[in-house]
């Protein structure tokens, strides 16, 4: 069955510093990872995501860092502020129809 | 790009009142459609998905049940809430790339709908 970790579960980052969330997953034949982005009493939104035949993709202060050997992917946040504080959920195909969430990774900007 | 309604926008019902969430997509048509729950502070639980009018899979065994009528409008229903069913509903889209060999793509989530069971 598919299982997907998340790390950390909390965060606290320096306004201006950068901040790092990484997953792991099980399923080999997973081939779509996105990465979620949940302020407080709102909808999760995609940020960015990545396709396997790709290492690594960057959108302006936010990349996503793809390892399919090891199984694992990460979000990269440049230069964060303070709108970045929000959970963050990685999350992966299986199969063509679902996706598996991890369990979100709170972060906090400190101004 | 498409839109997704959910209404209510927060509801609050009494132990064993039935329950009946509707949403709807505009802009893609053919589209897989979930329902997700969310307790306060957790990550999302998938509880039903469609890929097509008539066609349900669930993924949690309990009290609610889901039907899609339609093929952008998706509905979830119980018939006797429990206190564990309260949360935050969410209805989410994978618009369709085509009719056969779909790639796997982000789903995209509609506003949610906030459940309080009392």
């Amino acid at each position: 069955g598919e299982n997907v970790e998340q790390h950390p579960s909390t965060l606290s980052v320096q306004e201006g510093d950068s901040a790092v969330i990484k997953c792991t997953y099980s399923d080999s034949a997973s081939n779509y990872f996105p990465w979620y982005k949940q302020e407080l009493g709102k909808r999760p939104q995609l940020i960015i995501d990545i396709r396997s035949n790709v290492g690594e993709k960057k959108d302006q202060r936010i990349a996503v860092t793809l390892n399919k050997t090891a199984k694992h992917f990460s979000l990269h946040i440049t230069e964060t502020q303070p709108e970045d504080s929000a959970v963050y959920f990685c999350a992966f195909n299986f199969g063509n129809e679902k996706l598996t969430f991890g369990t979100g990774t709170r972060l906090t900007i400190i101004p | 790009s498409q839109t997704i309604h959910q209404w209510p926008a927060t509801l609050v019902q009494p132990v064993g009142s039935p329950l009946s969430l509707e949403c709807t997509v505009e802009g893609t048509s053919n589209p897989n459609l979930y329902w997700y729950r969310q307790a306060a502070g957790r990550g999302l639980q998938l509880l039903f998905y469609s890929v097509g009018i008539g066609q349900i899979s669930s993924e949690v065994p309990q009290n609610l049940s889901a039907s899609r009528p339609q093929d952008r409008q998706f509905i979830l229903s119980s018939k006797k809430l429990l206190l564990s069913d309260s949360g935050f509903y969410l209805c989410a889209c994978n618009p369709s790339f085509g009719t056969s060999g779909r790639p796997p793509g982000g789903q995209y989530f509609g506003p949610g709908t906030r459940l309080t069971v009392t």
